[in-house]
């Protein structure tokens, strides 16, 4: 089975912190993605990637940035925390760039809470 | 733009009830549609899938059939379990030039009780 990991369940951070949030997945899949979830909102899209140093932004890119340096990794960034980006965050990947047929693999999530 | 409504939760029912989440999408083109399902403090499981008008998908005692004349993708279950109690969330992926982004619903809280 494909396996996407995510390096931390929770995290607990200061106003104006910078913020490191890790995605790693093994099955060389091209496609990884950054997912915000908060009640009543869904998930919305952050950032995502098709390739190594390859980003686009999604939905909601401001006050985040985003680096993939190697295929199996995807690292989301918050350049300087504020409360108002406590939430859950889902990472995920899937294989194939095009067909829309094949459905995300995600990681089971890291809720960060910025106080 | 591409969008997903789903039913407002939460949605409880007894174990064995008749479950229906209702979902349906604005797309141009024909896309492909999905059901992901959320445990408690974990990530989003694909449940099932169909990529074309008419398909049903199936897992785990659950059905979806994708119809493209009302544009819904009913998510539906004969006999509702407690361990089926999650958060389910509709979505569609529509192949751009830019790659396989799946758009998602807000999700359907179930709660089912003994």
């Amino acid at each position: 089975d494909v396996k996407v990991t995510q390096s931390s369940r929770y995290l607990v951070k200061r106003t104006g912190e910078k913020v490191f949030l890790e995605c790693v997945q093994d099955m060389d899949h091209e496609n990884m993605f950054w997912y915000r979830q908060d009640p009543g909102l869904g998930l919305r899209l952050i950032y995502f990637s098709y390739d190594v140093k390859m980003k686009e932004k999604g939905d909601i890119p401001e006050g985040y940035s985003v680096s993939r340096e190697k295929k199996e990794r995807f690292s989301l960034i918050l350049e300087s925390a504020s409360t108002n980006q406590t939430s859950m965050y889902l990472c995920a990947s899937s294989l194939s760039r095009t067909g829309g047929t094949y459905g995300y693999t995600f990681g089971s999530g890291t809720r960060l809470t910025v106080v | 733009g591409n969008s997903v409504t789903q039913m407002e939760g939460p949605v409880t029912l007894s174990e064995e009830a008749f479950l229906t989440i209702n979902c349906t999408y604005t797309a141009t083109g024909y896309p492909s549609l999905f059901w992901y399902v959320q445990y408690p403090g974990e990530g989003l499981q694909l449940l099932l899938k169909a990529t074309k008008a008419d398909d049903k998908g199936s897992n785990k005692g659950f059905e979806a059939t994708y119809r493209k004349e009302t544009t819904s993708f009913h998510l539906e279950k004969g006999s509702v379990q407690v361990s089926d109690s999650a958060v389910y969330f509709c979505a569609l992926n529509l192949p751009t030039g830019g790659g396989n982004k799946l758009t998602f619903g807000t999700g359907t809280q179930l709660k089912v009780e003994l």
